[in-house]
């Protein structure tokens, strides 16, 4: 199988507040891994693309300071929506792959709700 | 921009074959197709991935003709837990992989 997994699977969070986002490949290694954005009614919308031990490639107009992407191990990456504001509500999905294969398996997503 | 073209919604009754055509007309050589299903407030779910000519797998078909600048999943004998977003998506190893607007598919009884 290829098992992707997301924590928290939603969040509450007062404005200006970090919130840290874990994606996890639980029964492979993923050398890449994906960070999506998705608003009501909309198609994902590429954030970045996270290879493990390098720093995130960021999509035009997502700002990296804003949007801390780590990817320290080949299972685990991490957003952190730092100061986040209510605009940034939003459900957040990660994917990740196996080195040279063209499948992403997409973890169950993450919903947050700034106040 | 997304690579591919994707009707915005379709309609189909239970037990018929549904097809979803795709256009992806800038397809590159090394581009795989790939589509997956998704469920209101669930990531997307990988379906079907192809190359060329034809793919089966226990729940659909792929049919991608020879100039590979578009591409059909075939769905058999639709239930209603069938009603989704479908996207199709076009790239090499992971790169440049863009989804376009995706085919709301209902499936009534």
């Amino acid at each position: 199988g290829a098992v992707v997994s997301q924590h928290p699977s939603w969040v509450i969070c007062k404005s200006g507040t970090s919130v840290k986002i874990e994606c996890r490949s639980l029964d492979f290694q993923a050398t890449t891994m994906f960070w999506y954005r998705q608003f009501p009614k909309q198609s994902l919308m590429l954030m970045a693309t996270s290879n493990e031990g390098s720093k995130a490639t960021y999509e035009q107009g997502v700002e990296k300071d804003k949007f801390l992407i780590n990817h320290a191990s080949l299972t685990l990456s991490t957003l952190t929506v730092t100061s986040a504001h209510p605009e940034d509500s939003s459900f957040y999905i990660c994917s990740a792959s196996r080195q040279g294969q063209e499948t992403q398996y997409f973890g169950p997503g993450t919903r947050l709700l700034v106040l | 921009l997304a690579k591919t073209t994707q009707p915005i919604s379709m309609d189909s009754y239970e037990g018929q074959e549904v097809n979803i055509t795709c256009s992806h007309n800038n397809i590159a050589t090394n581009d795989y197709i790939t589509w997956y299903q998704q469920f209101p407030s669930q990531g997307p779910r990988f379906i079907i991935q192809g190359y060329k000519t034809k793919v089966t797998n226990e729940v659909a078909s792929l049919f991608i003709p020879a100039d590979r600048k578009s591409s059909t999943l075939s769905l058999p004998r639709v239930s209603l837990s069938d009603t989704a977003v479908y996207y199709c998506l076009v790239g090499d190893n992971n790169n440049d992989m863009r989804f376009g607007a995706g085919t709301r598919l209902t499936v009534k009884p």
